[in-house]
């Protein structure tokens, strides 16, 4: 098994450009958790997916931030426009039903850098 | 709202000491308690998971202990190695598959 799969790896981009971080679960895992990691804030959870249906999105810090699951092995999220403030590591997990934190696996991140 | 608050924040020791590191957290209606280890650059490695029933968790070098009334959860490194240097990140599930995390301790064993 590959584990979560997160793309890309690094990005650096302007001010105001539109950013798309991407994730492929593990298979056969029906939940789908989007996090962010900050020096300042540590882990914060942005927003979860269940059988591809967003679940919570409290999470979310702006209408900047959107994300979708259009089926069970990819997930995007998008922030548009970005803005320094966002640059931060944002980890993809996933977790089968009933198991919570054993089924817990989590990507090795995409570190954004908004300049 | 669950609070999960870790002490202390950086550990330095020398090789083949045991240590323990401390997870406390607000709300004692937790589903689960879980340890994570974090490599810089890198993702989150699930160490533990102790189950709300359970009260304590062993793999090899490590022992994770729960004890709700109190609102803490222990973890036991023994004989400590200089790849065990990393941040270890405690995470509480109030159940609803939402972990929420403590800011971590930072671990430097050195050789």
């Amino acid at each position: 098994d590959a584990g979560v799969i997160q793309s890309p790896r690094h990005e650096v981009t302007e001010m105001g450009q539109e950013v798309t971080l991407r994730c492929k679960p593990i298979s056969g895992h029906d939940y789908l958790f989007w996090y962010r990691q900050t020096m300042m804030r540590g882990l914060e959870l942005l927003i979860y997916f269940n059988n591809n249906v967003p679940i919570d999105d409290s999470g979310m810090p702006e209408d900047r931030f959107s994300a979708k699951m259009p089926n069970a092995s990819f997930s995007t999220l998008k922030i548009q426009p970005s803005e320094p403030r966002d640059s931060a590591v944002y980890f993809c997990a996933s977790s089968k039903t009933g198991t919570g934190g054993g089924g817990y696996t989590f990507g090795s991140g995409t570190r954004l850098t908004v300049v | 709202k669950q609070e999960v608050t870790q002490i202390p924040a950086a550990l330095s020791v020398p090789e083949g000491e045991n240590l323990v590191l401390n997870c406390s957290f607000t709300d004692s209606a937790i589903y689960n308690l879980q340890w994570f280890r974090q490599d810089p650059g890198k993702g989150l490695t699930s160490l533990l998971l102790i189950q709300s029933s359970q009260r304590e968790q062993t793999s090899g070098r490590l022992n994770a202990s729960l004890d709700k009334s109190s609102g803490r959860s222990t973890l036991y490194i023994a004989a400590s190695q200089p790849g065990d240097s990393a941040t270890y990140l405690c995470a509480g599930n109030t159940g609803f598959q939402k972990l929420v995390f403590g800011t971590g301790t930072r671990l430097l064993v050195s050789p």
